[in-house]
């Protein structure tokens, strides 16, 4: 069964900071993997996703995620931080249904990340 | 572009009642899905349909039932509303898999009082 770990409930950074949300997943088989941004008291936006192919994704915002498969991880980065990206961001892993249909999405815990000025 | 439409946003119930939530997929989407998200936790999946059946189930308590009808959009009854069934519920939408990425709609506030 997939699973998904965000290290760390709560990251703060300064603003123009480099941002760096770690995820790391459990899969049985490839995964897909995906970033989505949680505003308060708003629904859950893609931030980017992997797939296949290339393992570093780029994402809307600035945002970037590198899927290692030898380590399982998916980090999301930014190379600096926004006061607009103050946020709660979730990482989760799509758990495929090789039968035809599609899977659904298990999240990790969310990390909430705050810039300070 | 057309997004995913949940209706109402906002609901307030008392224990013991009723509530049916809507979603309206994306056009030619032909999977829903369906998230709670409790105050300050991450969402949980509920359930998903597939072509207008039932494809997966998740912690879907037996007080809740869903649907997808021949228009694709979704309903999700609930019954018998406890307290703790207030949470943002979600319905997301995606054609033929994740790799095409789910899409979310903004969610139904529950409260239960």
């Amino acid at each position: 069964a997939q699973s998904v770990t965000q290290l760390g409930s709560h990251v703060s950074v300064s603003e123009g900071a480099l941002v760096l949300l770690r995820c790391n997943y459990s899969s049985s088989v490839p995964p897909y993997l995906f970033w989505y941004v949680q505003y308060p008291n708003q629904g859950l936006q893609l931030l980017l996703k992997y797939t296949t192919g290339a393992t570093l994704v780029k994402g809307i915002n600035g945002f970037e995620a590198e899927f290692k498969k030898s380590e399982t991880s998916f980090h999301l980065t930014k190379p600096s931080a926004h006061m607009s990206d103050a946020a709660e961001y979730f990482c989760a892993v799509s758990d495929r249904n090789y039968g035809g249909s599609q899977g659904n999405l298990i999240f990790g815990k969310g990390t909430k990340l705050s810039v300070k000025p | 572009a057309a997004g995913v439409i949940q209706s109402p946003r906002h609901l307030i119930k008392e224990k013991r009642e009723t509530a049916t939530l809507k979603c309206y997929p994306i056009p030619r989407h032909d999977t829903v899905y369906w998230y709670q998200q409790g105050p300050g936790q991450d969402p949980q999946f509920l359930i998903s349909f597939y072509e207008k059946m039932q494809s997966d189930k998740g912690s879907i308590p037996d007080r809740f039932s869903a649907q997808q009808f021949s228009d694709y959009h979704s309903e999700l009854n609930m019954s018998s509303l406890e307290l703790g069934d207030s949470a943002l519920y979600f319905c997301a939408s995606s054609f033929k898999g994740p790799n095409y990425g789910y899409t979310f709609g903004s969610g139904t506030r529950l409260t239960v009082v």
